[in-house]
């Protein structure tokens, strides 16, 4: 079944660890994104792609940094963690974008706790 | 940019009676308008959407109208059941539509047995 998958569901690391969240896509869409989002709170956009080598930065700054090397997978990676980035990350795709814009399918997100 | 403004921020129902939530864009260039049902601990899921050539679409209890003079668009929930109790985003497309979705900050819908 076509669908968003991200891993790890749940991760709690210490201060200054590198981490990767992962995040793979079966539905064949070319765009795909990033959200932070405390639970049950506004969704901040961070980073997306269009494609293939491209990436952008969203409307929330942040540390973490992105790859789009194949166009099924999206990794997100903060190379020194602090607490700060306790938070959920959600992963996104969708089928078109620009004015001809598609239903936003998300994964079920990425958990993440620093101490 | 984009700015969605969504109100109110928290909204509690009698079970049976009807949900009204109300969201407001800035770009009149905007086209597209989803919402969102994101229940506790899950993923958000597309509920309704509606483009700009509409005025109003309807799904069963729920319903989204557009006035995109006013540059606002509302989501309806008639006959609420206790599953309607979630966290409900609104959306719409950043003129230029790069981007992607520009969302409001959420309504916690609680429905009250």
């Amino acid at each position: 079944e076509a669908d968003i998958y991200q891993t790890p569901r749940y991760l709690v690391i210490g201060t200054g660890k590198k981490i990767t969240l992962e995040c793979s896509q079966t539905m064949g869409h070319d765009k795909m994104y990033w959200y932070q989002q405390d639970p049950g709170m506004e969704l901040h956009l961070i980073h997306y792609s269009y494609g293939v080598n491209s990436t952008e930065k969203g409307d929330l700054s942040s540390e973490s940094t992105v790859s789009r090397i194949r166009t099924e997978h999206f990794p997100l990676t903060l190379e020194s963690a602090r607490p700060s980035h306790t938070s959920q990350y959600l992963c996104a795709s969708s089928e078109f974008g620009g004015y001809s814009a598609g239903e936003l399918f998300f994964g079920e997100g990425s958990r993440l706790t620093v101490l | 940019g984009e700015n969605v403004e969504q109100h109110p921020s928290t909204l509690s129902v009698q079970e049976g009676d009807s949900a009204v939530i109300k969201c407001t864009y800035s770009d009149s260039a905007s086209n597209y308008f989803p919402w969102y049902k994101q229940e506790l601990g899950k993923r958000p899921q597309l509920i309704i959407d509606i483009r700009s050539n509409v005025g109003e679409k309807k799904d069963q209890r729920i319903a989204v109208t557009l006035n995109k003079t006013a540059k606002h668009f509302s989501l309806h929930i008639t006959e609420t059941q206790p599953e309607d109790s979630a966290v409900y985003f609104c959306a719409a497309i950043y003129g230029g539509g790069a981007d992607g979705l520009t969302f409001g900050k959420g309504t916690h819908l609680i429905i009250q047995p």
